[in-house]
């Protein structure tokens, strides 16, 4: 069973903080590693994607990859109340259909003002 | 990104009735369809492949003959559920994407069965 396991927080940050997410995932033959932010009742949306080791950086957020450790994380700095959200650790993987993502549980990050 | 519409966004019906939610691809041509289930304070749970002009691969523990998925068309997935339980209520996605790269997702259904 491929398994994507994330810290279901809450994880709480003052506004203005960098706030640290982190996931592990089971396969090591996966390649393709996404971050997706999930408002309550609303569908997830992608926020970065990561296919090499090291670091990859887009505004406010970076991505760091170690597929050795098998980890992936998610640094967002300077936190604001509108990240407040689950964010969801998804890695691609090879099934009998072909390819699917598998997601993570999510953590949930609370940032206040 | 490719842009997906799902319909409807919430619907409520009663037990032992069947309940179809669409799936659209506006402007990108989706040979794979993929629906997924999550349950309140839960994570995105892969049912189901959906491949244009041919059957659906559902994951382990899916009832195929109870999630019935139609993608008849490039731009088009179906999944009826059929005799619908209060078990069954929750929060359906689709989405579609190339593969190797990210997921593009539906706006969701909230389905609820009483």
């Amino acid at each position: 069973q491929k398994e994507v396991e994330q810290n279901s927080g809450p994880l709480s940050v003052p506004e203005g903080a960098i706030a640290s997410l982190n996931c592990t995932y089971s396969d090591r033959g996966s390649q393709s590693f996404f971050w997706y932010r999930q408002y309550s009742g609303k569908s997830p949306e992608l926020i970065m994607s990561i296919y090499s080791n090291g670091d990859k950086e887009d505004g406010r957020f970076t991505a760091q990859l170690n597929k050795a450790s098998q980890y992936v994380s998610l640094l967002i700095r300077d936190s604001q109340p509108s990240d407040s959200a689950t964010y969801l650790c998804a890695v691609l993987t090879f099934n009998q259909a072909g390819t699917a993502l598998i997601f993570g549980k999510g953590t949930t990050l609370s940032v206040s003002s | 990104g490719a842009v997906v519409s799902q319909h409807p966004s919430w619907v409520i019906c009663k037990s032992g009735t069947s309940v179809k939610i669409e799936c659209r691809s506006l402007d990108f041509q989706a040979t794979t369809m993929f629906w997924y289930r999550q349950f309140p304070k839960q994570s995105l749970m892969l049912m189901a492949t959906s491949n244009e002009g041919s059957k659906a691969t559902y994951e382990q523990g899916v009832e195929k003959d109870k999630f019935l998925i139609n993608h008849a068309s490039l731009t088009l997935s179906t999944l009826t559920v059929t005799s619908a339980h209060p078990e069954d209520s929750s929060f359906y996605i689709c989405s579609i994407g190339e593969m190797g790269t990210e997921a593009f997702f539906g706006q969701g259904t909230r389905l609820t069965v009483v």
